[in-house]
């Protein structure tokens, strides 16, 4: 069963424009939800996790279990976000990580 | 801080044939992991390591793919003999623990295997 959910491939905006980066999971319980990112050339790093609440280069996440999603939000996307996203479930020792979804900030 | 190390970065092989990935963690990190990442997926959790036990690997295709932490520091994946649809990034992550904030993954450049 897929556990993560990115429904978007390829997402495309122009600076200064609000950007939503959609994430749905199916879990039953608690999970721990994580965003992930990888710039050109970089390794995958952490941007954010549900727990910190905490707001990374301007990107926020929120928890909904109602609608069991966690998208990451941006107000104003600036080029240098263009990145590959990817949204992962923790639950105890496995991860689970969505299949991606590629940002163009366009100038 | 020195980052995951991971070697080769580059490998191509023949189907059938063996090949063996190495990964040296962030120095003082109990916990390792192995992903699988097929192009255009994202990364699939093979094996994860708590110092050197096991804690899961569900999804790590044993009659094929085998792994080992043995002092508990830097791992080695072996595939053998490979199949075409083991072409992918093997990618290998540490973290400190497995509970809160220890869980942040830290992640090597990744293995790019090409099997023909």
């Amino acid at each position: 069963a897929q556990r993560v959910t990115q429904p978007e491939k390829l997402l495309s905006v122009f600076k200064g424009a609000p950007v939503e980066l959609k994430c749905n999971y199916s879990y039953s319980g608690s999970p721990e939800l994580f965003w992930y990112v990888q710039y050109s050339r970089q390794r995958l790093q952490l941007l954010l996790r549900h727990i910190s609440r905490e707001s990374i280069k301007g990107f926020t996440a929120d928890l909904n279990k109602g609608e069991t999603s966690f998208h990451l939000k941006k107000p104003f996307a600036q080029e240098e976000d263009s990145a590959m996203y990817y949204c992962a479930l923790g639950n105890f020792n496995k991860f689970y990580f969505g299949s991606g979804t590629k940002l163009n900030v366009k100038p | 801080e020195a980052g995951v190390a991971q070697s080769p970065r580059y490998k191509i092989i023949e189907k059938r044939q063996s090949v063996a990935f190495w990964c040296n963690p962030i120095s003082g990190h109990a916990t390792l992991y192995w992903y699988q990442q097929i192009l255009g997926q994202g990364p699939k959790l093979l094996i994860q390591f708590q110092n050197n036990g096991v804690v899961d690997d569900s999804q790590l295709p044993k009659d094929r793919f085998s792994a080992e932490r043995l002092k508990g520091v830097d791992s080695t994946l072996k595939i053998q003999p490979a199949k075409l649809e083991d072409s992918a990034v093997y990618l290998c992550a540490s973290s400190l623990g497995t509970s809160g904030g220890l869980k942040t993954q830290y992640f090597g450049p990744g293995t790019r295997l090409l099997v023909l």
